[in-house]
């Protein structure tokens, strides 16, 4: 069974602040990594899909980097604003299979 | 474009009732997908369908769940009898290949089982 794992669990920051997360996944079999962010009550929105080891990917003030060869993507915001709070959820994709991390609870508070 | 739809959005049933869910995905999205999420948990894929046809069940509870996606397009996922632990969101996606492709989510099925 893969095990993808994402850390911290949750997370409080202050508005303002630069935050970033992790999530680990297996090294081999790699297809793609995916970033989804899920507020509470809507669909979990797509953030960066990552296939290349170094990539980096920057979408406003959130960016993302991925190492295949040690399993590990981490996701950073810079400058937290109230509205970042969700949930990050990351995604290893293997061929036609996806397995989700547990995500991270993000609050900024105002 | 219009996203994925999902019905209904919340629903509360007592153990040992049944229950249904609809998707209707992105128009063109071959691939469908049925995802558990246990609160503290990622979502855990429960059913994956391209076209009409089941590419992935392996996770299914088969006892008790069962899907379809008539005509390749809308899909039912049912539950009969409910169980406590069946208590979760039950989210609904579609991409448009069946490889590495983004997938898009309806925004769930909130589901407690009393």
């Amino acid at each position: 069974i893969l095990n993808v794992e994402q850390s911290p669990q949750s997370l409080h920051v202050q508005e303002g602040d630069s935050t970033n997360f992790t999530c680990s996944f297996p090294s081999s079999n790699f297809y793609a990594l995916h970033w989804y962010r899920w507020e509470t009550a809507k669909s979990p929105e797509a953030l960066f899909v990552m296939t290349l080891n170094g990539d980096e990917k920057k979408k406003g003030r959130i960016s993302a980097t991925l190492n295949t060869k040690e399993g590990y993507s981490y996701l950073y915001i810079k400058g937290s604003q109230p509205e970042d709070s969700a949930t990050y959820l990351c995604a290893f994709n293997y061929g036609q299979n996806f397995v989700f991390g547990p995500g991270t609870r993000l609050s900024v508070l105002p | 474009e219009a996203g994925v739809a999902q019905s209904p959005r919340y629903k509360i049933i007592e153990k040992r009732q049944s229950v249904a869910f609809w998707c209707n995905p992105i128009s063109g999205h071959a691939t469908l997908y049925w995802y558990q999420q246990i609160l503290g948990q990622g979502p855990k894929l429960l059913i994956q369908f391209q076209n009409n046809g089941v590419v992935d069940d392996s996770q299914l509870p088969k006892d008790r769940f069962s899907a379809e996606r008539l005509k390749g397009v809308d899909s039912t996922l049912k539950i009969q009898p409910a169980k406590l632990e069946d208590s979760a969101v039950y989210l609904c996606a579609s991409s448009q290949t069946l490889l590495a492709g983004g997938q898009f989510f309806g925004p769930g099925t909130r589901l407690t089982v009393l």
